[in-house]
């Protein structure tokens, strides 16, 4: 099955410090997600973007879907982006829906 | 309504007892998915719903663990018997079609 790597693992910056956060996939995919789990552990939408470019605010995420990679940009990091972000993707001709999620980037904001 | 709701957010069931989780998705959305995460980072897909249909049960543990999407009624994954391995927060989310998905709050379950 499609394997997702994500990286760095764990994250420490400082507050107002700029970060990116990457995910690569194995195989061509039809749906691409990045969520924020939060420390109370709720999970957040950031983005669905299985290819191009999107930004809210002071996040952004760019998939290039050729090369099988995501990035998701953070600018001017805070306290309450500390957490864990996910990227998950569902594979070109697998289970539409069935979301295969990578271990994740755990982020600590030091103030 | 325009969130994905679980119910309950904590439940605590002694061995080989059964539990019930309920969620109830976004208005207009017609697909529902359980997914387990164990420890903190691993996320297990569980089923999949169109509307009262199974769409995808690949996921699940079949022995033990059920669902269902009645109309009318919030969606329900039921496990009978739990076991220690069975303590994970279990989401539910919903989509309008099988492209973005939606996530509810979770709902913990520990198995004592």
């Amino acid at each position: 099955g499609i394997q997702v790597e994500q990286s760095p693992p764990d994250l420490i910056l400082q507050e107002g410090a700029n970060s990116t956060l990457r995910c690569n996939f194995s195989d061509s995919v039809n749906n691409l997600q990045w969520f924020h789990q939060n420390p109370w552990g709720q999970l957040i939408n950031l983005f669905y973007i299985p290819s191009g470019t999107k930004q809210n605010g002071r996040l952004s995420a760019t998939t290039v879907a050729t090369e099988r990679y995501s990035l998701l940009y953070i600018s001017s990091s805070q306290t309450t982006d500390s957490g864990v972000y996910f990227c998950a993707v569902d594979s070109y001709g697998g289970s539409q829906g069935n979301l295969i999620f990578g271990k994740g980037t755990k982020l600590s904001v030091k103030p | 309504g325009e969130e994905v709701a679980q119910t309950p957010k904590h439940l605590v069931r002694g061995e080989g007892q059964k539990a019930k989780l309920y969620c109830a998705p976004i208005k207009g959305h017609s697909y529902v998915f359980w997914y387990q995460q164990v420890l903190k980072n691993e996320f297990k897909f569980l089923i999949s719903f169109q509307n009262e249909n199974v769409f995808d049960e690949t996921g699940m543990p079949k022995e033990r663990f059920s669902a269902k999407c009645l109309p009318n009624s919030p969606c329900s994954l039921e496990i009978q018997a739990t076991k220690l391995e069975d303590s994970a927060v279990y989401f539910c989310a919903s989509s309008p079609n099988t492209g973005e998905l939606f996530f509810g709050e979770g709902s913990r379950l520990t198995v004592l």
